[in-house]
């Protein structure tokens, strides 16, 4: 079956960049109409999303990290990114990739995660 | 911006039925869904487009979505049940989660 793995750096200094990669394994990313969202969690907070992307490359972000968010897609790779820049101590969290098969019941937009990576810890420490 | 919000705990006693909130603004003129996360694991969604169980999650649990609240509803309730429970919809383009509810069952 598809399985998600989160991977990349456990440590990153303040104002650097946080850069992830989402690798998918069991199936093709570029295959069927998902997205692929990137999901955060800080220590004792609630779950935050942080953006997505088609399989045509097309991107949404979260308006409160937009400004800082780049995600990419390499199907040659079988994987998708996140790099969020000029981070502080208030982006460490545990970062989640997952699986966005959203989509369109008549008028009304279904927007779900159906598949999530077992999650990675990023410290934003100096 | 469009708020989602869960009690913070729910209690329930083995093989009784828990139910956990999920309120916002006119929630039930969108769709809603629900996750589970059990200590040291990552979420699986329980429920989405409101009634729908993916493969896999047990019949024990379904949930309803009216007004402003959604419900998970969790018949007789095991011991493996307890866990963090998040509901999720989506506003103005982006994903919008509930804080979460921690379910004890004792």
């Amino acid at each position: 079956q598809v399985q998600l793995q989160e991977s990349g750096p456990g440590l990153v200094k303040p104002s650097q960049t946080l850069s992830l990669t989402c690798t998918v394994s069991g199936g093709s990313i570029g295959s069927g109409t998902y997205y692929w969202s990137w999901i955060r969690q800080p220590a004792g907070k609630g779950l935050e999303w942080i953006g997505r992307i088609s399989t045509s490359g097309r991107t949404n972000y979260n308006p409160s990290l937009k400004s800082r968010v780049t995600i990419s897609l390499d199907p040659s790779k079988n994987q998708f990114s996140l790099k969020l820049s000029y981070v502080t101590a208030a982006d460490t969290a545990v970062y989640y990739c997952a699986r966005d098969p959203s989509d369109y019941s008549g008028s009304h937009y279904i927007w779900y995660f159906d598949l999530w990576g077992r999650g990675t810890l990023v410290t934003v420490s100096s | 911006s469009y708020e989602l919000t869960q009690p913070p705990s729910v209690s329930v006693s083995p093989g009784q039925t828990a139910s956990i909130t999920c309120s916002g603004d006119k929630l039930g003129h969108k769709y809603a869904c629900w996750y589970q996360r059990r200590p040291g694991q990552s979420p699986v969604l329980v429920i989405y487009q409101d009634t729908k169980r993916p493969s896999g999650i047990p019949e024990r649990f379904s949930s309803s979505n009216s007004g402003s609240t959604a419900t998970l509803t969790i018949s007789e309730a095991q011991a493996v049940d307890e866990a963090d429970y998040y509901c999720q919809t989506w506003d103005s383009g982006t994903v919008v989660f509930g804080g979460g509810t921690k379910l004890t069952v004792l």
